[in-house]
């Protein structure tokens, strides 16, 4: 089975400042997805970022950014101009392209404080 | 456009009790994954629905099972609870048939407490 670890439980950011969070994951397959969710206190988990594998352009969307390195198995998470609302736990998620199996495997997650 | 809606939001049972979860999907999607979600972990995966039909298990006993109805709403039964089974209980759809997507989109979950 796919592995997901995310080696930082918690981390802090100044807000305004850029703050990484960091993924590895374990597969032997060569097509898959890989997302980021964030769930803040709601606990509504909700999609931040995604990247397909076989794309070697990392994804962005607004302040969020991703360094996608598929040899070495990373995908982090990169959060620009930190802003308060971004104070969360973060999962990393792989999925397969298999037709069989798209389950999710998620990692322990990464709570994220922003600091005023 | 609704999203994904579970309920009840909370729920308190006690040990060896029987427990049943409701989740509807996004609209347009016709696939719903269940995933349990213990205090300070991520979701791990129970199973998937699709066609009425659970097409994907995760590595949970036989106390969890599902149910997918022709609307595509899906519920989670989980027979003889234990303390272990305390828990936030998360909902997440998809399509699996024509237009697939690779997302999951998730409800805000059930808290199930077991004393």
């Amino acid at each position: 089975a796919q592995t997901v670890t995310q080696s930082q439980p918690e981390m802090s950011v100044q807000e305004a400042e850029t703050v990484t969070l960091s993924c590895t994951y374990d597969t032997s397959e060569s097509d898959y997805y890989l997302f980021w969710y964030k769930q803040p206190p709601s606990r509504q988990m909700i999609l931040v970022i995604r990247q397909e594998a076989y794309k070697q352009q990392n994804a962005t969307e607004n302040r969020f950014s991703v360094n996608f390195q598929k040899a070495a198995k990373s995908f982090s998470l990169k959060i620009s101009d930190s802003q308060l609302g971004d104070a969360a736990m973060y999962f990393c998620a792989y999925r397969s392209d298999s037709n069989t199996g798209n389950q999710f495997y998620f990692g322990t997650g990464t709570s994220l404080t922003v600091i005023p | 456009d609704a999203g994904v809606t579970q309920s009840p939001t909370h729920l308190i049972k006690t040990r060896g009790q029987q427990v049943t979860l409701r989740c509807s999907p996004k609209s347009g999607h016709d696939t719903v994954s269940w995933y349990q979600q213990a205090l300070g972990q991520g979701p791990q995966f129970i199973f998937q629905y699709y066609e009425e039909e659970e097409r994907q298990r995760g590595n949970f006993p036989d106390r969890f099972s599902g149910h997918q109805f022709p609307n595509y709403s899906s519920e989670l039964n989980v027979n003889a609870l234990l303390l272990g089974d305390s828990a936030l209980y998360l909902c997440a759809s998809s399509t699996r048939g024509s237009g697939a997507t690779d997302t999951q989109y998730f409800g805000p979950g059930t808290r199930l407490t077991v004393l």
